[in-house]
């Protein structure tokens, strides 16, 4: 069966500069979520987007920023990046963001900000 | 957060019976998740409970009481496949908080041989 495709799978990055992640959500889902999973912590839900719309944020620095496009797909675009953004970046998929709704998550994006 | 604990270390042998315990705090519950994570890979799903019971999908179950804010992830006839972090994770239902997931601290499961 077809999972959420995270891309890339690395990422080496400077302080100030900028990264984009991108998430191809599994087939026929519509909701997509970010979350951020630092060194041993639990993930923290960073922001969710629901048919192409924003649907939920939660803790994310105002230097992200987040879509999702007509084909479902979503990218986080993260600038003057810094050393403390170093982390495991994993989007997940649903079907509806309601209840009975699993969320299936992606390999994840490890940054490093160097 | 929200409150979800869940121990923050297990062990146990292979062929053996581990329960991993999760509480959090009721108000707003919504769903309550169990993923497992092995280092540095995604969470997977294994299993969901929204209503009071018991979740039967082969060697895992999951139980869940919402009066009491509780829930349990029994794993049975351990695998060193299994040595792995489990995450107890909740939806709740308030205001605009649609659909995203509260997670623990994760489980570290060690099974010996």
């Amino acid at each position: 069966a077809a999972g959420v495709i995270q891309s890339p799978r690395h990422l080496i990055k400077e302080k100030r500069e900028t990264a984009t992640l991108k998430c191809y959500p599994i087939p026929r889902h519509d909701t997509v979520y970010w979350y951020q999973q630092g060194p041993g912590q639990d993930p923290q839900f960073l922001i969710s987007f629901y048919e192409k719309m924003q649907s939920d944020k939660g803790s994310i620095p105002d230097r992200f920023s987040a879509q999702q496009f007509s084909d479902y797909h979503s990218e986080l675009n993260m600038s003057s990046l810094e050393l403390g953004d170093s982390a495991l970046y994993f989007c997940a998929s649903s079907h509806l963001a309601g209840e009975g709704s699993e969320q299936y998550f992606g390999p994840g994006t490890r940054l490093t900000v160097t | 957060g929200q409150n979800i604990d869940q121990p923050t270390e297990m062990t146990a042998t292979e062929g053996a019976i581990v329960q991993i315990n999760c509480t959090y705090q009721t108000s707003g519950f919504n769903g309550l998740f169990w993923y497992q994570q092995h280092a540095g890979e995604a969470p997977t799903f294994l299993s969901y409970n929204v209503l009071d019971g018991l979740e039967e999908k082969g060697r895992f179950s999951s139980f869940l009481s919402r009066s009491k804010g509780y829930s349990y992830l029994l794993l049975k006839e351990l695998q060193m496949k299994d040595s792995a972090s489990y995450l107890c994770a909740v939806r709740f239902h308030r205001g605009s908080t649609l659909g995203r997931l509260y997670f623990g601290r994760g489980t570290q499961l060690t099974v010996w041989p």
